[in-house]
């Protein structure tokens, strides 16, 4: 079976700091592993994702993750986080084999962003 | 281009009631996917279409739940007798094409409240 965790249900940062949401993952094989954003009354919107290759994933609106499988984890940061990244995030994972034809997020975080 | 659209955005019910919510995945998607959010579940698989293959089915919580894909083009979810339970986001996804690394674009979602 193929699991998520989302550590943290929220993340409090200033406008201007560092921004790192946590994920880490579990499933049988190599991963493909998402993230999507939500924003309030909004389905999801893709973010970024790691299918192969080179472990730093750069993505939409200045988010990037690392994937490391060692830690099985695959954390979303951003340099410099802005009011506007407000939202919930969900971090996705889809099994190479097994684990059928779906994907398996996490719980969510919110993330909020202040002035 | 125009990406995944559902209808309706919003369907309230009485206890008992069938409804029936429509997705239109992009264009040239062969892969379509229901997900549910709930606030007691977080977000949940219930079924999946490729082409013309049989649906995985395998997330569908009770036999008050099918779903459809007509032409290849767009699917329709239907609850019998819905129960209060039911009330959640149902939202829907399309790829194009079914690889465990292709990127699922969701919809907007339809909120379906059952009174």
């Amino acid at each position: 079976a193929q699991s998520v965790a989302q550590p943290e249900d929220q993340v409090n940062v200033a406008e201007g700091n560092p921004l790192t949401v946590k994920c880490t993952y579990s499933v049988s094989g190599n991963p493909y592993l998402f993230w999507y954003v939500q924003y309030p009354n909004r389905g999801l919107q893709f973010l970024l994702k790691y299918i192969t290759g080179d472990n730093l994933v750069k993505g939409s609106y200045g988010f990037e993750a690392e994937f490391n499988k060692s830690q099985t984890s695959f954390h979303l940061k951003k340099p410099s986080a802005l009011v506007s990244d407000s939202a919930l995030y969900f971090c996705a994972v889809r099994g190479f084999t097994g684990g059928g034809n779906k994907l398996t997020f996490g719980t969510g975080t919110q993330l909020k962003v202040e002035l | 281009g125009a990406g995944v659209s559902q209808s309706p955005s919003n369907k309230v019910t009485e206890k008992g009631k069938d409804v029936e919510l429509r997705c239109d995945p992009i264009s040239g998607h062969t892969a379509l996917y229901w997900y549910r959010q709930s606030l007691g579940q977080g977000l949940e698989f219930l079924i999946y279409f490729q082409g013309n293959s049989a649906p995985d089915k395998s997330g569908l919580p009770s036999d008050r739940f099918s779903a459809e894909r007509t032409g290849g083009s767009v699917s329709t979810l239907t609850i019998q007798r819905t129960q209060q339970e039911d009330s959640a986001v149902y939202l829907c996804a399309s790829s194009l094409a079914p690889a465990q690394g292709d990127t699922q674009y969701f919809g907007p979602g339809t909120r379906l409240t059952v009174l």
